[in-house]
């Protein structure tokens, strides 16, 4: 069973508009989640995470929003470079467990 | 300070054959997890090593098996390939510590195909 899941697997945005990415969760026993982008050839790379204990974490142009209650999480990517086009992938851990569970990643497209 | 890296970069082999896939950890980091990325779908956890021992596993069956090394180096070896095995091999290291766990960071992969 998906316990992580990206419902879209591609998302086209114009240069500079916001580009928002979703993920959700069936496991209440994860407690961190985390976004990794990655390139074709490359492996995936890190890019923000959120704990449980918040809703919302910010690091430059990327936050992610965590809604526990819909057990949703959200990328916002603002505003949307050409570099960001990639294959976002959600990841969460938790029940005392470092391993990670993924999703099958969504492909941007950030067009000039 | 380095990344982590794997090798072979790519990799063939043909069906019942055995492979060993290599992996460093980034420096200051003491874990390595190992996952397989199948085409078309996210990585799946494989296993993870701790301490040069295995700290929990995937739902893979035993003829994978890994080693970690007291330079905190892995690998992964696959015995009996079959064409199911056809994946991307991504290592991932981090940091256990007293308060808990730090981020993973992946390497590039090994792309290996089974014919």
């Amino acid at each position: 069973d998906q316990q992580v899941k990206q419902n879209s697997p591609s998302l086209s945005v114009q240069e500079g508009r916001i580009s928002i990415l979703n993920c959700d969760y069936t496991n209440s026993m994860f407690d961190y989640f985390l976004w990794y982008k990655k390139y074709p050839a490359e492996g995936p790379t890190f890019l923000i995470s959120i704990s449980s204990i918040k809703d919302k974490n910010e690091d430059g142009r990327f936050t992610v929003f965590l809604n526990k209650s819909a057990k949703h999480l959200s990328l916002h990517i603002v505003p949307s470079q050409p570099g960001d086009s990639a294959v976002y992938f959600c990841a969460a851990r938790g029940g005392g467990s470092e391993k990670l569970v993924f999703g099958k990643g969504t492909k941007l497209t950030v067009n000039p | 300070e380095t990344g982590v890296t794997q090798s072979p970069t790519h990799l063939i082999k043909t069906r019942g054959q055995q492979v060993t896939l290599r992996c460093s950890s980034q420096s200051g980091h003491n874990t390595v997890s190992w996952y397989q990325q199948a085409l078309g779908q996210g990585p799946q956890f494989i296993f993870q090593y701790y301490r040069e021992e295995e700290n929990g596993r995937g739902n893979f069956p035993p003829r994978f098996s890994g080693l970690q090394f007291p330079n905190y180096s892995s690998e992964l070896n696959v015995n009996a390939l079959e064409l199911d095995d056809s994946a991307l091999y991504l290592c991932a290291s981090s940091r256990i510590w007293t308060g808990g766990w730090e981020t993973q960071y992946f390497g590039p992969g090994t792309r290996l195909l089974v014919l």
